[in-house]
């Protein structure tokens, strides 16, 4: 089946430690973003590629980064990960910008030490 | 501030009941308006958009501009409806602005 994976499921890491989530997808899409959502909150965008392009959300901390190197792989890289980081992170992509529906991941559950 | 607000964290409702999940949003403009749902162990998908006016496992969603509410709707709830929702209006062409999320609960 067509979906979006990520791996791993659940991340332990410690205060500082950079550490890298990883998102693939067999649908083919466009378009690649990356959420987080904390505890009883709502996933908040933090960026997207559309394509190679790729565009950070305004209050997005300089922390996290992404990597896109081809059309199926996203990363998101968290420099120097806070306890205020430890969240679920969730990978989506849509087939284009405007197309509406997103396809999600089961996402990755960070811990930090 | 744009804003989606759903009242209700937890909503337990019995089996074959109507069930109410609502959705206020403070927008400009006119966003396109989804209900994402969240089943037990599953991943985040698509529930319904409005611009299809579909009914989805029995779910519909009626825009009401003037009161800028989008509140989901079934007739008769089923256990396996059992999930969290979210409402998520789209801001622009990609952005979704998820509400904090409402979990029903329905009741043997």
């Amino acid at each position: 089946d067509a979906m979006v994976i990520q791996n791993p499921r659940y991340q332990v890491t410690q205060f500082g430690k950079p550490v890298t989530l990883s998102c693939s997808q067999t649908l083919n899409h466009n378009v690649m973003y990356w959420y987080q959502q904390k505890s009883s909150q709502a996933p908040k965008l933090l960026f997207h590629y559309y394509d190679k392009d790729f565009n950070n959300e305004a209050d997005t901390p300089d922390n996290f980064q992404s990597r896109r190197p081809n059309t199926s792989f996203c990363f998101l890289d968290i420099r120097s990960p806070g306890l205020g980081d430890a969240a679920m992170y969730l990978c989506a992509t849509s087939r284009s910008l405007g197309a509406g529906e997103q396809f999600f991941g089961p996402g990755t559950r960070l811990t930090v030490l | 501030a744009q804003r989606v607000t759903q009242p209700e964290k937890l909503l337990s409702v019995f089996k074959g009941a109507p069930v109410e999940l609502k959705c206020n949003y403070s927008y400009s403009g006119s966003p396109e308006l989804f209900w994402y749902v969240q089943y037990s162990r599953q991943r985040l998908q698509l529930l319904l958009r409005h611009i299809s006016r579909e009914s989805i496992k029995g779910f519909t969603a009626d825009l009401n501009k003037g009161e800028t509410s989008f509140h989901l709707k079934k007739p008769f709830a089923q256990e396996e409806d059992s999930a969290m929702y979210y409402c998520a209006p789209l801001q622009g062409t990609y952005k979704y602005i998820f509400g904090t999320g409402t979990r029903l609960k329905v009741l043997a």
